[in-house]
Parts: structure tokens; sequence; C-alpha cells
């Protein structure tokens, strides 16, 4: 089945401690793209990637890494995380930005106290 | 910045009843994307349309693109309850970034 597979589903955290939120797609895709989701502010865009090894700033990046070692895999790094941080997070792929849609994942619900 | 902005923020419709919600957005596009979220789940691509496209089907769906007045709409017709959900559009740049904006939240009543 073609997805996006985020992990993990919910998590709390302490303020300071680093993690990281994985995402894998099995579709081939290009283009992948992390937003976070916080109420009344639609999805923002943290950080996309064009293909391996390329990726680049959204509107949000400040306190998150990413990297795209590999074109299935994209994770999220939270190198020392904070409360407000505490948002939904969604990762998504396409063939290539603007090909035709994204393919979500899940979602990550991520609390940091 | 959000560039995408729905119209109306929230819509309550009895079920067999069409429902509109607009978008509109500030800049140039290559296309527009209306998603469907169910309550905290991952969003899902309902239909795109191009900028030089001004209509598009898809099964109930209706989606009209008007790039003079930068703006969309989508049309869902004859709603059923499981229709309920969150409304987004997103915009394509010229660059690499997809715009999402704020959404609207439909409930159709059974």
């Amino acid at each position: 089945e073609a997805q996006v597979t985020q992990n993990p589903r919910y998590l709390i955290t302490v303020t300071g401690k680093k993690l990281t939120v994985t995402c894998s797609q099995n579709m081939n895709h290009e283009y992948m793209s992390w937003y976070r989701q916080d109420p009344g502010l639609g999805l923002r865009q943290i950080y996309y990637s064009m293909n391996v090894e390329v990726t680049d700033k959204g509107d949000v990046p400040e306190g998150y890494k990413v990297s795209r070692k590999e074109k299935r895999n994209f994770p999220l790094i939270l190198e020392s995380p904070s409360p407000n941080q505490t948002s939904l997070y969604f990762c998504a792929s396409s063939y290539f930005q603007g090909s035709g849609g994204y393919t979500f994942g899940s979602g990550t619900r991520l609390t940091v106290v | 910045s959000q560039q995408g902005e729905e119209d109306p923020q929230a819509l309550s419709i009895q079920e067999g009843e069409n429902a509109t919600m607009n978008c509109s957005y500030k800049t140039s596009i290559n296309n527009l994307q209306w998603y469907r979220q169910n309550s905290g789940r991952g969003l899902v691509h309902l239909i795109l349309i191009r900028s030089n496209e001004r209509e598009k089907h898809s099964g109930r769906l209706r989606v009209t693109l008007d790039t003079s007045k930068k703006s969309s709409s989508l049309l869902i017709t004859a709603s059923r309850a499981a229709d309920t959900a969150s409304y987004f559009c997103a915009t394509d740049e010229g660059g690499f970034k997809t715009i999402f904006g704020a959404g609207t939240r439909l409930f159709v009543k059974a």
C-alpha cells in the first residue's frame, strides 16, 4: 500500500531532551515536507526537501533540523525541544513539488512539558 | 505567512444540502489543491486545479478557479454526514513551497 509512515503517533517529552520524528514513504517520491498544525493557524511548513541531500527552510524552521540521506526517509529532529513546539506534526510527500497533491502521514502529536 | 484563506471558517448544513467553501490567495500560483482532514488525522488530497483551468469535477466535488480574483471555491453537492471534516486549500507558488490556509470546518447534520 502506498503510504507515508510517521513514528511515533504520540510523544510526550521534557524541555531540552533531543528527539527525532521519523517519516518514510514507499512511493519513490522526490519531494518531502514537514508541517506543523496549530489551532487557528492551519498548516505551516517547517522544512522541505526536493531530493536526496537537498533540503530548505519553510516558514517556521527555527528549532528544527532535517536530513535527507535516502530518498524514502525524511526525519525531523528537535535538538532542544521547548513547550512552544507542542503541536501536531505532519510529513507529506509527492513525486515533485506541485505534481498533483501530497500524500500525508497520519501525524505525530508532540507535547513538550 | 498564510497565503490561502478559507471562508467561511465554519459551516453547518443539513444532509442533502450543498456546501460551498471559498479560498483566496495573494500571489501568482501554478496550481491550487483542496484537502480534507478528519479530526486530528492526516490530510487527504481531494482535487488539484491548475492555473490555466477554470473548473474541475470529481464525483460530488466541483472546484472553480478565478485567477483574476485570486480565488477558488469548492462545492460539495448532496452532502452526507460522512463529509463532516475540515477542508483546506493549498497553493503552489513558483518556488518550492506549498502554502495551506487555516481551513473551513464543515459539519453536516444527519
